[in-house]
This record gives C-alpha cells, sequence and structure tokens, in this order.
C-alpha cells in the first residue's frame, strides 16, 4: 500500500520567518508529487514534481524532490499571516489508475504576525 | 481560472437517507474524480471516471456508493443509505488528461445524524 508521511504534524511560526515542510513516500511505482494548499475548502495546487534535483519555485515557495531518498521538501521564505493553512503532499502511483492520488494529513502551518 | 463547482456546500440528513452530492467539473476535462475528508484525517480517494465509467475505486466506495454523468456537465455522487461515519467534507475534482494537476472543487460538506 502506498504511504505518505508529512512533517512536522503542526507548526507554528513568527511572520517573516522561514519554513520547510517535508514529504516522505513510499510507493509502488512513482509518477508524480503534488503539494497542495488547504485554507478553508478545497486543495489549491501549488507544484507538480516528476524529476530529481530540479526545484520548482513560485513567488516565496518553492519546492524540490528526491526520487532516490523518497521524499520531497517544500519551502516558504518570508512567511505572511496569508500562508497559514495546511499543506497537503501526495504521490500518484500510475499501477493504481488514473490519478489516485495518496495523500498525507497534512502540516498544519500557523504564521503568527 | 476555470472551476470545478459542487452543490450544495453543506447537506445534513438523516441516518439511513439517501443524498446526492453534485458537481460541475471544468467543461473541457474527460477524467472526474471523488474524494473525501473525515474531519481531522487525510483526503482520501473515492473513485474516478472516464469515458462514462468507473476506472478505479476504493474499499471505501462499496455498493453504498455510485457516481453519474447523467448529461454533459454534471457529475454526480449518490449514498443510497447514508450512516454516520459517511459524515466527512466530499470533493470533486477533475482533469483534461492524465499526469495533470486535480482541480478540486470547494467541497460539500455532509452531516449525517
Amino acid at each position: 500500500e502506498d504511504k505518505v508521511v508529512q512533517s512536522p504534524l503542526s507548526l507554528v511560526v513568527h511572520e517573516g520567518d522561514t519554513v520547510t515542510l517535508n514529504c516522505s513516500y513510499e510507493v509502488t511505482n512513482f509518477r508524480s508529487l503534488l503539494w497542495y494548499k488547504q485554507e478553508k475548502k478545497a486543495p489549491t495546487f501549488l507544484f507538480m514534481l516528476t524529476s530529481s534535483g530540479i526545484e520548482k519555485k513560485s513567488g516565496r515557495l518553492s519546492s524540490i524532490l528526491d526520487k532516490k531518498e523518497l521524499f520531497s521538501i517544500l519551502n516558504i521564505t518570508a512567511t505572511q499571516t496569508g500562508d497559514s493553512a495546511i499543506y497537503l503532499c501526495a504521490v500518484d502511483d500510475p499501477n493504481f489508475g488514473n490519478e489516485k492520488l495518496t495523500f498525507g494529513t497534512g502540516t498544519r502551518l500557523t504564521i503568527i504576525p | 481560472e476555470p472551476e470545478v463547482t459542487q452543490t450544495p456546500s453543506h447537506q445534513v440528513t438523516q441516518m439511513g437517507q439517501e443524498v446526492i452530492l453534485r458537481c460541475v467539473p471544468i467543461s473541457n476535462h474527460l477524467y472526474f474524480y471523488w474524494y473525501r475528508q473525515i474531519l481531522g484525517q487525510k483526503v482520501e480517494f473515492l473513485v474516478s471516471f472516464y469515458n462514462n465509467e468507473i476506472s478505479e475505486k476504493s474499499e471505501i466506495f462499496d455498493d453504498q456508493f455510485s457516481v453519474e454523468r447523467p448529461d454533459g456537465s454534471n457529475f454526480t455522487l449518490k449514498i443510497r443509505s447514508t450512516k454516520l461515519e459517511d459524515s466527512a467534507m466530499y470533493f470533486c475534482a477533475s482533469t483534461r488528461t492524465v499526469n495533470e494537476k486535480l482541480f478540486f472543487g470547494s467541497g460539500t460538506q455532509l452531516s449525517v445524524l
């Protein structure tokens, strides 16, 4: 069974700090790893990673994948209160057909002004 | 950006009643999904649907669940006889092709009393 483990489960930092969120996974067959941000309801897409070592960047957020060690990190620099959310990591295993994502439990990030 | 829309946003029902959750996927998308998230738990895959048939379903998706695409735009999830443990946030999602990011709707919060 595919497994996704995120750490820490919860993180509280001050505005302006930099945070690193971790995601490790075990899958039978790997196609991609995705990061989502969940504020109130729907997960909103952040990054899709398929290749090792290539950093994806969007503003203050960046992410990288290590397919040898089976993990990914999500970095957020100069955090703002609007970054407070649950960050979800998910893996896509093509053995399970079309886009059956396996999610981790998420990291709850709280930014204190 | 195009959106997946879900109705209703909240649904309260009595145990044993049937409920239908409705979704309008993004118009040029071909793959449709239902996920659910029990309060405080992981987002879990329920079912994927392509070309008017189920392509993959999880162990959660038992005989009480069914999906349908009754016309060219709607995608529905029916729970025939709801149980207390069906209380969860139900997310619809869609993609244009495989190996693409999932676009999630804002969810239907189902409460079974």
